[in-house]
Parts: structure tokens; sequence; C-alpha cells
């Protein structure tokens, strides 16, 4: 069975730092990895998504990774800004194409 | 395009009491999701479907039902509330091949006393 973990579940830093969320998954067999953000209060916005082929994902400051053989996956947040704060979650699409989510970073950027 | 809509967003119940939570989309989306997200476990799935008239279970299906009359609309059925089923429910929507583009509503606060 498919589990997803994320570490810190909190973090903490002050604007401008660049800073690494984890995110791990005990089954290799994933088929893709999605990274989302989640205002309180709100939705989800889907942020990247990583196909089982794919290393990496670029968007602005966000760079996410995939690494299978090791289960892990990292969001890289470049040069963070107060509006970055959030809760940030990671999801594991498997085989049968559900979601699978982590628990989730809880992120706040001070200014 | 309206989106995922969900409601209420808010709804405080007893226990035993019976109710439904709406969900509807406009971008003609075949796939169609339910989760709740509790504190510190991350969204779970409820239940899904693929299309109108095809449901399945998810990873915490007891307590719950569905239908899908519709390809717009996926309401999700609490038969008889418990203090268990407090949390926070997520509808969502995606196009079959569009794996980057699940589309989820804004959630409905669910108390239950």
């Amino acid at each position: 069975k498919q589990e997803v973990t994320q570490i810190p579940a909190a973090l903490s830093v002050p604007e401008g730092e660049n800073l690494v969320l984890n995110c791990s998954f005990t089954d290799s067999a994933i088929y893709n990895l999605q990274w989302f953000r989640q205002d309180p209060g709100k939705g989800l916005t889907s942020l990247l998504l990583i196909q089982s082929s794919q290393r990496e994902q670029t968007s602005g400051r966000l760079n996410a990774s995939l690494d299978k053989s090791s289960g892990r996956s990292t969001l890289y947040i470049a040069a963070s800004q107060p509006g970055d704060s959030a809760t940030y979650l990671c999801a594991a699409y498997n085989q049968g194409g559900k979601l699978i989510f982590g628990q989730g970073t809880e992120l706040s950027v001070k200014p | 395009n309206a989106g995922v809509t969900q409601t209420p967003k808010f709804q405080v119940l007893k226990t035993g009491q019976s109710m439904t939570l709406q969900c509807a989309q406009d971008m003609n989306h075949e796939y169609m999701y339910w989760y709740r997200q509790d504190p510190g476990m991350g969204l779970r799935l409820i239940h899904y479907s693929v299309g109108a008239g095809i449901t399945d279970q998810g990873e915490v299906p007891n307590g719950y039902n569905v239908s899908r009359s519709t390809t717009e609309d996926f309401p999700l059925r609490l038969l008889s509330a418990a203090p268990s089923q407090t949390s926070v429910y997520f509808c969502a929507s995606r196009h079959p091949e569009a794996w980057n583009e699940q589309f989820f509503g804004p959630g409905t606060r669910l108390t239950v006393l």
C-alpha cells in the first residue's frame, strides 16, 4: 500500500531564504507525482506535476525533483516571499490512477 | 467557468442526522472525486466516479454514499452522521487524460456534535 510522508510538518523561514520541502513515498511504482498549494480555508491549487519518466519540473521560482529509486521528491522554493506562506502537499498517483496525499508542510515566510 | 463548486461551505449536524454535500463542475470533466481532510492526515479519498452512472470506493468509504446521474453533479451523502465524520470535505474533477489539471472545490467544513 502506497504511503506518502512529508517532513517537516511545519517550517518557518525569513524572507529571501531558499528552502526545500521533502516528500517520500513507499512504493516506487508511482505513475506521477504532483505538488499542490493550499491556502487557509481554501481548496488546492496544482503547482507542478512530474511524470514518472521525468526527473524534475520547473515553474518560476519553484523546482520539483523526483527520484523513484529512493522514493523521494523535493520541492525547492527560491528567494522565498511572504506570499509563499501556505501548506504544501505532495501526492503520488498510483497505477490505479488515484492520488495518495502526504500530510502537508505548513510554510510560514516572515517579512 | 465557475470551475468546481461545493455547497454548503459550513455545516453543523447532530449525531445520527443525514445530509448531502453538493458538488458540481462545469468543465465537462468525466472524473470526479470526494476527499476528506483531517489535521495531520492529508487528504483521503472517499469515493470517486469515472463517468455518469459509474462510482467506486476510495480509501475511506464507510458511512458515505455517492451517485452520479449527470456529468456535472457528484453529491456525497452522509447516511447517519457520526463525530468521526467531522472534517473538511473537498470535491475535485479532471479530464481523464489531464493528469496535471485536477481542479478542487473550496471545501465544506462539517462538524458533527
